[in-house]
């Protein structure tokens, strides 16, 4: 079955950098596009960005555009997030999702890796 | 690009329907039938329940319907069962940022 794996999180302060990996198993990944979307605590979902399958086209919202990357490594069915210039308000669980060939919405999700920024 | 618009909370009895909105604008809901709904338990991953509107993904029981009118879609839960207090989550195709998540609805099976 599918099977999505966060790791990398961590504690890091204002300004620093971390990057996350989600390791995919279960399926071709490269037939998908991924995307990673936060979650504050007690906050809701938002949306960071997504890659396409074979990594060439990419889409990042606003509020991530310049200090975070996407990519992947269809070799090792796995997907990152390069986040640099860390502030306060990118504390969250982060979670790998897989985007349904079909469609625009997200069908597997990863169980989230908690990072938090802070002095 | 504004989450969409949900209830903070919806609260029904067991056996009983309830109903999340989910307004957004002429850009994103009004725009696309890429309306999709999250189902999220405390301290899980969300877990998609509804997408396209309306079509279920194989397992999801078939007391959860969705639909849209205009630029606010919905989910309706029938037969309300205690395993469907949770926090639920629209999300929209958008023109301008791709996908945007509602603000979320946390529902009480009272």
């Amino acid at each position: 079955q599918v099977q999505l794996v966060e790791s990398g999180g961590g504690l890091v302060k204002p300004g620093g950098s971390l990057r996350l990996s989600c390791a995919a198993s279960g399926f071709s990944f490269r037939d998908n596009y991924m995307s990673w979307i936060r979650q504050a605590p007690g906050k809701g979902l938002e949306w960071l960005v997504y890659v396409s399958g074979t990594g060439s086209y990419t889409h990042y919202a606003d509020s991530v555009k310049g200090r975070f990357s996407v990519s992947r490594d269809n070799a090792k069915n796995s997907l990152y997030l390069e986040m640099n210039s860390l502030r306060a308000e990118d504390t969250a669980v982060y979670f790998c999702a897989r985007q349904d060939s079909r469609g625009e919405h997200f069908d597997n999700w990863g169980q989230g890796t908690l990072v938090t920024v802070s002095s | 690009q504004s989450a969409l618009t949900q209830p903070a909370s919806v609260s029904g009895s067991p056996g009983q329907s309830i109903t999340i909105s989910c307004t957004g604008s002429s850009s994103d809901v009004g725009a696309y039938n890429y309306v999709s709904w999250y189902q999220q338990r405390p301290g899980k991953a969300p877990k998609l329940m509804i997408y396209d509107v309306s079509h279920r993904p194989s397992g999801v029981s078939n007391r959860f319907s969705g639909s849209k009118s205009g630029n606010t879609a919905s989910l309706t839960i029938s037969g309300l069962q205690t395993e469907d207090e949770a926090d639920y989550f629209c999300c929209s195709y958008t023109r301008t940022t791709a996908h945007v998540f509602g603000t979320g609805t946390k529902v009480t099976v009272l």
